[in-house]
């Protein structure tokens, strides 16, 4: 079975340009969590989906960042403008249940450098 | 609040050995989940193991094993005979039913250097 799709695996741009990552959950999975991996913070949460509705937006570092999950497959990450700063590993994830009942797969990782 | 411990940040051992990750977390739930993930150099988060709050028993998978301990909530985990492909960055999360947010708390990681 598919894992966790994310794309693209590496993208480099300069500030002030946007950026879109793009995620496909698991089929059948309900929930969809969006993490940014850094150096100094680690793995923080950014939003989670339920049955494609944001349900927790409180990790979303500021207005610039917004996330959309369209339809069950597919969920997009927007950075506009981008800055030096958002640079870090974006980790789209799934689930089937709840964080708290069900395991959570990670995908690949989105690696954006903001120059 | 949840909180996750690894207090170990790096970890080197010679191919061969057995070597033991640690991990305490801290929960007001009765209820609750623990996780273990890898992160390979390639970097993806792998999934290894989740163990319910309920279940106390030591899981072995092969050259794995976990040792649960409520009484002094810790959840460590042993890799017996490493070999040099276990090298990666281990991650243990914690999710319990407190907050808004279903989410997962994770430690900031122990990197395992396993050497030939």
């Amino acid at each position: 079975d598919a894992g966790v799709i994310q794309s693209p695996r590496h993208e480099v741009t300069e500030m002030g340009q946007e950026v879109t990552l793009r995620c496909k959950p698991i089929s059948g999975h309900d929930y969809l969590f969006w993490y940014r991996q850094t150096m100094m913070r680690g793995l923080e949460l950014l939003i989670y989906f339920n049955n494609n509705v944001p349900i927790d937006d409180s990790g979303m570092p500021e207005d610039r960042f917004s996330a959309k999950m369209p339809n069950a497959s597919f969920s997009t990450l927007k950075i506009q403008p981008s800055e030096p700063r958002d640079s870090a590993v974006y980790f789209c994830a799934s689930s089937l249940g709840e964080a708290s009942t069900d395991t959570q797969y990670f995908g690949p990782g989105t690696r954006l450098t903001v120059l | 609040a949840q909180k996750v411990t690894q207090a170990q940040t790096e970890i080197s051992v010679v191919e061969k050995e057995d070597v033991t990750l640690d991990c305490v977390y801290e929960t007001r739930d009765t209820t609750y989940y623990l996780f273990w993930y890898k992160q390979p150099p390639s970097g993806e988060l792998v999934f290894l193991i989740r163990r319910n709050s309920f279940d106390e028993q030591n899981e072995i998978s092969g050259r794995y094993s976990w040792n649960f301990q409520k009484s002094t909530s810790s959840f460590n985990f042993t890799i017996t005979a490493s070999q040099v492909v276990d090298s990666a960055v281990y991650f243990c999360a914690l999710s319990d039913l407190s907050g808004s947010a279903r989410q997962l708390t994770f430690g900031s990681g122990t990197q395992l250097t396993v050497l030939p």
